[in-house]
């Protein structure tokens, strides 16, 4: 699996929109993109994934670059409750999900 | 829709005694994940089931620890003689068809070890 990199926190403006990026300059053609967030004391909690195209779900969009090598998480209008840990991965299907250290997101009212 | 159960909620153990942590999978799931994380780190891969068969276990310590899927019943993460440094919170996660489908987590089992 593609090693992935993302800033260790983040502050943003409750009603703003949060993009986390997530760099994955070594991955290949057929490594998906996930994201998972982790409130406090909870399980992760999935939110969004893709190959190449960009993606919107309830939740949030995906943003992959044309050279698949980053991508960005964007929460339109973030609340108080999206403060968690944000993890990046990108995954091979035939292999297992290893979550790194993630991004802190703290919103701030 | 009932998601991934995991019981008990905490767990406190004494060292060297046993602990038995017990998952079920969201329904239609037969792919089951089990991780740990230690206090103010993140998730680490512990094993990979799909229904009575063990597909990777790398994450896993060499002993004393164990896990099982059977055909019917949840999954079993088993710790034997357990020692301070198991304490964490464990993590179960399942899918649909293992890693080409997201994962769906439960809240996890709090173990403490006095």
């Amino acid at each position: 699996d593609a090693k992935t990199t993302q800033p260790t926190s983040m502050d943003c403006a409750e009603g703003r929109a949060a993009n986390l990026p997530c760099n994955h300059s070594t991955i290949s053609g057929n490594e998906y993109v996930y994201w998972y967030r982790q409130i406090h004391s909870q399980g992760p909690q999935y939110i969004i994934h893709g190959l190449k195209n960009n993606e919107t779900n309830e939740m949030a969009s995906l943003i992959i670059t044309e050279d698949r090598k980053s991508s960005t998480l964007i929460l339109p209008h973030a609340t108080l409750r999206d403060t968690a840990v944000y993890y990046c991965i990108a995954l091979n299907t035939g292999n297992q999900f290893y979550f790194g250290t993630g991004t802190s997101l703290t919103v701030i009212p | 829709n009932a998601g991934v159960m995991q019981n008990p909620r905490h767990l406190v153990r004494r060292r060297g005694q046993e602990a038995r942590l017990r998952c079920s999978p969201m329904k239609g799931h037969s792919h089951v994940y089990w991780y740990r994380q230690l206090p103010e780190e993140g998730l680490k891969f512990m094993v990979y089931l799909q229904k009575e068969n063990i597909i990777d276990e790398s994450g896993m310590p060499k002993e004393r620890f164990s896990a099982e899927f059977p055909k019917e019943g949840p999954s079993i993460l088993r710790i034997q003689q357990v020692v301070r440094g198991d304490s964490a919170a464990y993590f179960c996660a399942s899918s649909q068809q293992g890693a080409r489908s997201p994962l769906h987590f439960g809240n996890g089992t709090r173990l403490t070890v006095t």
